[in-house]
């Protein structure tokens, strides 16, 4: 059972706007900055969103992340169906002095 | 743009150490300005943190690995390395190389090893 707690899947028709959350606790998200992760189907993830809501050089804006107390949320407009893969949060686990992530989401574009 | 590449034997008996390693390009290790990690993804679940190192050697372990993980570091080799000792079938997994910043976030990914634990 993971740390961080992500729903297992969401879905949402191309063109149209999807949120996936991660729930923690005050030792992991409540402190620490949370990130994001992409893996597309047989490859390793990407890093798509670092320290709440900055994106690495490359990733469009149509991915963005928002953190309000012990969650955070990722959230992708304009959906394509290159976007269907699994998505991870991460974060800093004061608690257990461990990096942790969530149990990740599958996203389908249908 | 620092890349990485895991090697290491695809198959370890039970028991045994896995060990891989971790080779960096486009990038030195001694800059400082990364921790070098180990992530685990058993098949078709999600990514376990095992571990990192600095450049200067210190580590951080996964509290639950703790007990049979070393990471270590090579800066004449620009590489660095995984050893799991005591494994079972439990250990098999996709095993990934990675940088991490200082939040810490993970930034660059290998392309990941599949080490399967089978006698």
């Amino acid at each position: 059972q993971s740390v961080l707690t992500q729903p297992p899947s969401v879905s949402a028709a191309p063109g149209q706007k999807v949120t996936i959350s991660c729930s923690g606790s005050s030792s992991s998200i409540g402190n620490n900055y949370v990130s994001w992760y992409q893996q597309l189907p047989g490859t390793a993830p990407k890093l798509l969103i670092y320290e709440n809501n900055k994106r690495p050089s490359g990733i469009p804006d149509r991915f963005s992340g928002s953190k309000s107390g012990t969650s955070a949320t990722l959230g992708i407009t304009g959906l394509q169906t290159g976007d269907e893969a699994d998505y991870y949060c991460g974060t800093w686990d004061s608690s257990l002095s461990a990096v942790v992530f969530g149990g990740g989401t599958k996203l389908t574009v249908v | 743009q620092v890349q990485l590449q895991e090697s290491g034997p695809g198959l370890v008996k039970p028991s045994q150490t896995l060990s891989l390693t971790c080779t960096v390009s486009g990038g030195s290790i001694s800059s400082g300005t990364y921790y070098w990690s180990w992530i685990r993804q058993h098949p078709g679940k999600g990514l376990e943190w095992i571990g990192y190192i600095s450049y200067s050697g210190s580590t951080y372990y996964n509290p639950s690995l703790k007990s049979r993980l070393t990471i270590s570091v090579d800066t004449s080799k620009n590489e660095f390395s995984l050893k799991l000792s005591s494994v079972t079938a439990a250990d098999t997994a996709v095993y990934y190389c990675a940088t991490t910043s200082s939040s810490p976030y993970v930034d660059y990914w290998g392309q990941g090893t599949l080490v399967t634990v089978s006698s």
